[in-house]
Formats: structure tokens, C-alpha cells, sequence
């Protein structure tokens, strides 16, 4: 079945030091990629999207990604989390083909001091 | 900005109880959306509208109808509230439908006793 994994549920960081959420889907057409975040009662917000072109695209809060068509993979980093960063976050696929599109189950990050 | 205001933030009813949750956006968006969102399933579409009465059924529209009388509004009707449909619902907006910048309401939490 075509699917969107998010394999971690859950990921404590130190402020300060990097971050890598990871996103693999199982589509064979090349997607639409999108992250969004989901601060704590908030709804969600874009942080950047892939749709064609330069595979590393940058978003809002110093958040990038980038897309390995050869794994599947549209992994969010940033260089230097803030506590600010807490948040859930969500990975999300869109295939033209049969206009499917899907969120993974989402990534909960904490931040400690 | 875009702004997508869900009506209530917290409702609490009955199980068998007709429940209505409105969202309304103000950027003349075509494109409306509702998910439900539920831990570890992350967001699931139930019906989205491209058009004023019109409606496409997502990926769980069981016990779920919709209605778009006005391009600003979207609700989704609960024809008879279940213990089971207790979630966070979430609305969202769009110019060009799903591979296009969603945004989002802040939910609403129903809770069904």
C-alpha cells in the first residue's frame, strides 16, 4: 500500500543542537512534499514545500529539506534548535496521479534547556 | 493574512446528539478541507469541497455530511454523534486543492459522552 512514514513518534533535543525528522514515502510518481508544524493548540503551518527544482529547499524558521528521490526521503533539518521548536510535526505527500494526497502520523518534538 | 476561524474551540455532547462545527475562511479560497486528527493516525481527510456545493467524500466520511452554502464556510455535520468520534477536527483552506498550501483552523476538540 502506498503509504507516508514518519518512523519516530517522539524526539528530545538539546537547545542548540541540530535536528533531523525523518520522512519516507512508498508513491512511485514524484510527489508533491510539503512540512508542516503543529505548535501545542495551534492548527498546523507550512514550513516549506517541494514541488519541483533544487531538491534542498528552505522554509520559515530556518528549517530546510531535502528531497533523495533515490530513497524516497524528504527529511527537515535545522542547524540549531530553539525551545521555540516544540512542537508536532507533520510530513505530508501529494500525487497528481490519482490525486491522492496524505499526512504522515506526525513527529513530537522536545526541546530541553 | 489568511485566517481560518473554526467556531468553537471545545465542545462537549451527547452521544446520538446532530453536532455542527463551522469554519469559515476569509481569503476567497475554492478549496476547503476537513480532517480528523487522532494520535498515532496523524490527519485523515473526511470530506473536502472545491467549490460552493460541492463536495467530495475523503478518506473516512462514515457518520460525517458536509455542507457549503458560501464560498467562506464549510461545516461539517455529525448526523449522530458517536463515543467514537471523539477527535480534534481541523478545517483548512486552499487556492488550488490539496498540492497547494493548506491552511488551517485551530480545531476543535469534540468530545462525545
Amino acid at each position: 500500500a502506498q503509504s507516508v512514514t514518519q518512523p519516530d513518534i517522539h524526539i528530545t533535543v538539546s537547545e542548540g543542537a541540530s535536528l533531523e525528522l525523518r520522512c519516507n514515502y512508498s508513491y512511485g510518481a514524484t510527489p508533491y512534499l510539503f512540512w508542516y508544524v503543529q505548535s501545542p493548540g495551534q492548527g498546523l503551518q507550512l514550513l516549506l514545500k517541494y514541488f519541483s527544482g533544487d531538491t534542498l529547499v528552505q522554509g520559515i524558521k530556518g528549517f530546510e529539506a531535502e528531497f533523495k528521490r533515490s530513497q524516497s526521503s524528504f527529511n527537515l533539518r535545522k542547524p540549531s534548535v530553539h525551545w521555540s521548536d516544540a512542537a508536532e510535526y507533520f510530513c505530508a505527500v501529494g500525487i497528481n496521479t490519482g490525486n491522492q494526497f496524505y499526512f504522515g502520523t506526525g513527529t513530537s518534538l522536545t526541546v530541553i534547556p | 493574512d489568511v485566517k481560518v476561524t473554526q467556531s468553537s474551540r471545545y465542545l462537549v455532547k451527547r452521544t446520538g446528539e446532530k453536532v455542527f462545527l463551522e469554519c469559515v475562511q476569509d481569503m476567497d479560497h475554492e478549496n476547503m478541507f476537513w480532517y480528523r486528527q487522532d494520535p498515532g493516525l496523524g490527519l485523515r481527510l473526511i470530506y473536502f469541497s472545491y467549490d460552493v456545493k460541492m463536495k467530495e467524500k475523503g478518506d473516512i466520511p462514515e457518520g460525517y455530511s458536509v455542507s457549503r452554502e458560501k464560498k467562506e464556510r464549510f461545516s461539517l455535520i455529525l448526523e449522530s454523534a458517536s463515543t467514537n468520534q471523539t477527535s480534534m477536527y481541523l478545517c483548512a483552506s486552499s487556492i488550488k486543492g490539496w498540492f497547494d498550501i493548506q491552511y488551517f483552523g485551530a480545531g476543535t476538540r469534540l468530545s462525545v459522552l
